[in-house]
């Protein structure tokens, strides 16, 4: 079965740009979550979406962090404006078969702010 | 919230030799502790996971203990090779209690000399 897609892999921006970030999820996953995986770190939660359902957003800075998931499917990221502190590697994760917690993560999207 | 630390930051080996890692958490609800192994610049890949109904896990060279009374697991690895050279680590959660976003430690860095 295929994995979790994210896309870019790369992204340089200057700071107070604008970016964002695609997560295409295993099929069937109705879980999705977004980490943030500042470098020497273990990833920290970002949002967790259950379907399109925003389940836990407490650890998402809200002035300049957006998320959405329409249709329950692929989710976006989006951070407005960008700090020099958001250098870091976006990961989406998915998960939430019936029986397992087991969560599955894509290769990241890795973030540098100029 | 849930609280992971995880020692110790750095480990070198022979290769052939054993390695353990160790994590403590702090909230008692939790009840599913996955171990990644995240090689540079890659995603991280589940290599084992345990359940707090069972005190240990074994997959090939690789095992978890867990002892829920005292809030630790750790993570075992026999005849280590230059291959398993990676960050590793460790992460909790409580699915049973609606908590599914993993919460991880800060991670360990295993060097398998030759």
């Amino acid at each position: 079965e295929a994995g979790v897609a994210q896309s870019p892999r790369y992204k340089i921006i200057e700071k107070r740009q604008s970016v964002a970030f695609w997560c295409n999820p295993i099929s069937g996953h109705a879980t999705l979550y977004w980490y943030q995986q500042i470098l020497g770190q273990g990833p920290k939660l970002l949002i967790q979406f259950q379907n399109n359902g925003v389940v836990d957003d407490s650890q998402l800075p809200k002035d300049r962090f957006s998320a959405e998931r329409l249709k329950g499917v692929d989710s976006t990221l989006k951070i407005q404006p960008a700090k020099l502190e958001d250098s870091a590697v976006y990961l989406c994760a998915t998960g939430s078969r019936r029986g397992t917690d087991t969560q599955y993560f894509g290769p990241g999207t890795r973030l540098t702010v100029l | 919230g849930e609280n992971v630390e995880q020692h110790p930051s750095t480990l070198s080996v022979q290769e052939g030799d054993s390695a353990v890692i160790k994590c403590t958490y702090s909230d008692s609800a939790s009840n599913y502790f996955p171990w990644y192994k995240q090689e540079l610049g890659k995603r991280p890949q589940l290599i084992i996971d345990i359940r707090s109904n069972v005190g240990e896990k074994k997959d090939q060279r690789i095992a978890v203990t867990l002892n829920k009374t005292a809030k630790h697991f750790s993570l075992h690895i026999t005849e280590t090779q230059p291959e398993d050279s990676a960050v590793y680590f460790c992460a909790a959660s409580a699915p049973d209690t609606g908590r599914r976003a993993l919460t991880f430690g800060s991670g360990t860095r295993l060097q398998v000399q030759p």
